[in-house]
């Protein structure tokens, strides 16, 4: 079986401070791994995916997250944020080989940005 | 451009009523997903489809059937719609091994209330 969890269901920060957001996985193997967001009223939009390969990958609008294998973790971060990132931030998990490419989603982190 | 796209984007049903959410996309991928989301639950599925013709049961498939007569179109269906049906659905496309690419493409949603 596999799972995602995002311990924090909230995370407030400034304007203009770095950001990191959590995300652990539970799978036997190495999974792919993908980060989304959610405007409000929106669909979810990818920010970056991780399949292989070097373990910090960049994505949209500057963030980029690291795997870590040990930690079975792939945590999202962002040097500066700015109050446009106000959303809510999804991880989630495919198994490789899948003809289905299904996600597992974790719950969601919602993330607030004051000016 | 590639698209997914929903309709009705809000709806109101009575319980007990039938109720059809339509999804459409443009991308020729052989995956569509129906999901919807809830607070502190992220993104469960509820049915998904390998192509033309195929339906089959996600996680939480009670209550809803699903119907994809094209590549291009994928339907929910709520027979006798109820109160703990109020949610917001998402469909998404993708190709899962087939295309060697794991990402998903949501629409925008669609909000429904069953009063």
């Amino acid at each position: 079986a596999q799972s995602v969890t995002q311990p924090d269901a909230r995370v407030t920060v400034s304007e203009g401070a770095s950001l990191q957001l959590r995300c652990k996985y539970s799978y036997s193997a190495t999974p792919y791994l993908f980060w989304y967001v959610q405007y409000p009223r929106q669909g979810l939009q990818l920010l970056l995916k991780y399949y292989s390969g070097d373990p910090v990958v960049q994505g949209v609008n500057s963030f980029e997250a690291e795997f870590s294998k040990s930690n079975s973790s792939f945590h999202l971060q962002k040097a500066s944020v700015h109050w446009s990132d106000s959303a809510v931030y999804f991880c989630a998990l495919s198994r490789r080989g899948s003809a289905l490419g299904r996600l597992h989603f974790g719950a969601g982190t919602q993330l607030i940005v004051i000016p | 451009e590639a698209a997914v796209t929903q309709s009705p984007r809000n709806k109101v049903a009575v319980t007990g009523g039938k109720v059809t959410l339509s999804c459409n996309q443009t991308n020729n991928h052989n995956n569509m997903y129906w999901y919807r989301q809830d607070t502190g639950h992220g993104l469960r599925l509820i049915h998904y489809s390998y192509g033309a013709g195929s339906t089959e049961k996600g996680d939480i498939p009670d209550g809803y059937k699903a119907s994809r007569p094209s590549q291009e179109n994928f339907s929910l269906i709520l027979e006798l719609a109820t109160p703990s049906q109020t949610s917001v659905y998402f469909c998404a496309s993708g190709d899962g091994d087939w295309g060697g690419s794991y990402e998903q493409y949501f629409g925008p949603g669609t909000r429904l209330t069953v009063l």
